[in-house]
């Protein structure tokens, strides 16, 4: 079962281009957060939301956590090249024995061209 | 500050053989996150540890996976009688405590069994 589904699964733009990731679910999150993988790595932390319609801005990255808490979007604007990876979104839940227990989507590979 | 370390960084096995994954966690962290994924896929959750206790071992795909943490730092992922499905990347995350905090992630250990 996919609980976090991310599109598209892949992206390749040029240089100045702006682009938009998805990651949907039908499943409530108590935060969600977005990662950037390059190869040979682990993934990095971008940034954790946890409020039901926030936005955080990060340079040229804008993230979105729905009203409900069921999905997110990341923006880019006027990508360059050091922005190629692999982009990951992640749902967290609290409480049980899921606590701390993150439920990844299946990525996003980002190829940005000169 | 040193980070997640994970030894070795490849693996090359044979099928049946059994193989032993390493993970050092940050100093200090008491929570440590095994995950697998597959050539540019998103990160499948097997175990997590609070200390040296792993409340939710659901994750492991079967009974030839099996994980232990010493002393709450170190802990090794065994996996026996590998099988070519096993190939992956294998990656450790470690961080302070549970919730939302930010989970460091290690480099990983790429197994490819033959």
């Amino acid at each position: 079962t996919q609980l976090l589904k991310q599109s598209p699964q892949f992206l390749s733009i040029q240089e100045g281009e702006n682009l938009t990731v998805y990651c949907n679910s039908s499943s409530v999150f108590s935060s969600l957060q977005w990662y950037r993988q390059e190869p040979g790595e682990g993934p990095v932390l971008l940034v954790t939301v946890v409020t039901g319609g926030e936005v955080k801005k990060l340079k040229r990255l804008t993230f979105q956590f729905g009203d409900a808490r069921k999905d997110s979007s990341l923006h880019i604007t006027a990508a360059q090249p050091g922005d190629t990876g692999l982009y990951l979104c992640a749902g967290a839940r609290a409480g049980g024995t899921s606590y701390g227990k993150l439920t990844f989507g299946q990525g996003t590979i980002l190829t940005v061209h000169p | 500050g040193a980070g997640v370390s994970q030894s070795p960084s490849n693996k090359v096995t044979e099928k049946g053989k059994d193989v032993e994954l390493r993970c050092d966690p940050i100093s200090g962290h008491t929570a440590l996150y095994w995950y697998r994924q597959s050539l540019g896929q998103g990160l499948e959750f097997l175990i997590y540890f609070q200390g040296n206790s792993a409340p939710d071992k659901s994750g492991l795909p079967s009974d030839r996976f099996s994980a232990e943490r010493t002393g709450g730092s170190v802990s090794t992922l065994t996996i026996q009688r590998t099988q070519q499905e096993d190939s992956a990347v294998y990656l450790c995350a470690s961080s302070p405590g549970l919730a939302i905090d930010t989970q460091y992630f290690g480099p990983g250990t790429r197994l490819t069994v033959l």
